[in-house]
C-alpha cells in the first residue's frame, strides 16, 4: 500500500516558538492532503485541507494563521504551528490521498507535539 | 461536530473471543470507512463499505451497513492480542475527502 511518512514523530519545544511538522507521500503523487489533530483519549479532528499549488482550506474553528500549511509539491505537506502553547499540545497526523472523489486516504504515523 | 457515535467506548474481550462494535452517522453518505490505530501511531486502513453494499468481509473482519438505520458494525472474529487497538468509523458527508471520525472504540484483546 501507499506510505505516508511524518517528521518528526515527536517534538518538545517551549511556548512561544514555532514548530515545523512534514508529511511526505513516499511512493505516490498527493495533490490532496489532510491535517487532523487529535487531543488523548478522543478522535481525530479534521483541521485542514491542503490542495498542491493552492491555498489550505481550514475547518472552521482552526486558526489559519497559528497553523500555517504549505502543499508546495506532490509530494511534501508542511504544518507549522507558530507561537505554539501548551494547549497546541497534541498528536497531528497527517492523510494523503490522490485527490479523486473517494479515494482511500493513506495517514502518515503522526507527530506528538509537547510544548512546555 | 463529530459525525459518528461509535459503541460500545471500550471493549475488553478474551483471545480468540469476537468483537463486535457499531457505528451510526447522521447525514447520508456514499461510503463508510473503518480505520485501526494502534495506541500513538497512525491509522490503518481496514475495509471501506459502499452505500449501496450491505455487508463486506476481508479476511476475519465483517462489517455491515444499514443506510435506514444510519449505522454500521464492525465484526472481527477470532481476535487475537495484536487486534488489541482503538477502532474508528469514519464517513465522508460532503462527499470531498473530508473525513468524520466516530468517536472510536477501545478494544483490548486479553492473551
Amino acid at each position: 500500500g501507499a506510505v505516508v511518512s511524518q517528521h518528526p514523530s515527536w517534538v518538545i519545544c517551549k511556548s512561544g516558538t514555532s514548530v515545523k511538522i512534514e508529511c511526505r507521500s513516499l511512493d505516490f503523487q498527493a495533490t490532496t492532503m489532510f491535517w487532523y489533530r487529535q487531543f488523548p483519549k478522543q478522535s481525530l479532528m479534521l483541521m485542514a485541507t491542503s490542495n498542491e499549488g493552492s491555498k489550505a482550506t481550514y475547518e472552521q474553528g482552526v486558526e489559519k494563521d497559528k497553523f500555517l500549511i504549505n502543499h508546495a509539491s506532490l509530494t511534501l505537506s508542511t504544518l507549522t504551528v507558530t507561537s505554539a502553547h501548551p494547549e497546541d499540545s497534541s498528536f497531528y497526523i497527517c492523510s494523503a490521498s490522490g485527490g479523486r472523489v473517494g479515494e482511500t486516504q493513506y495517514f502518515g504515523p503522526g507527530t506528538r507535539l509537547l510544548v512546555l | 461536530s463529530q459525525q459518528g457515535e461509535e459503541d460500545p467506548q471500550a471493549l475488553s474481550i478474551q483471545e480468540g473471543e469476537n468483537a463486535t462494535m457499531n457505528c451510526s452517522y447522521k447525514t447520508s453518505i456514499n461510503n463508510l470507512q473503518w480505520y485501526r490505530q494502534n495506541s500513538g501511531r497512525g491509522l490503518v486502513h481496514l475495509i471501506l463499505i459502499r452505500s449501496n453494499e450491505r455487508e463486506k468481509h476481508s479476511g476475519r473482519l465483517r462489517v455491515t451497513l444499514d443506510t435506514s438505520k444510519k449505522s454500521s458494525s464492525l465484526l472481527i472474529t477470532a481476535s487475537r492480542a495484536a487486534d488489541t487497538a482503538s477502532y474508528f468509523c469514519a464517513t465522508d458527508p460532503g462527499n470531498t475527502g473530508k473525513l468524520i471520525f466516530g468517536q472510536g472504540t477501545t478494544l483490548q484483546v486479553k492473551p
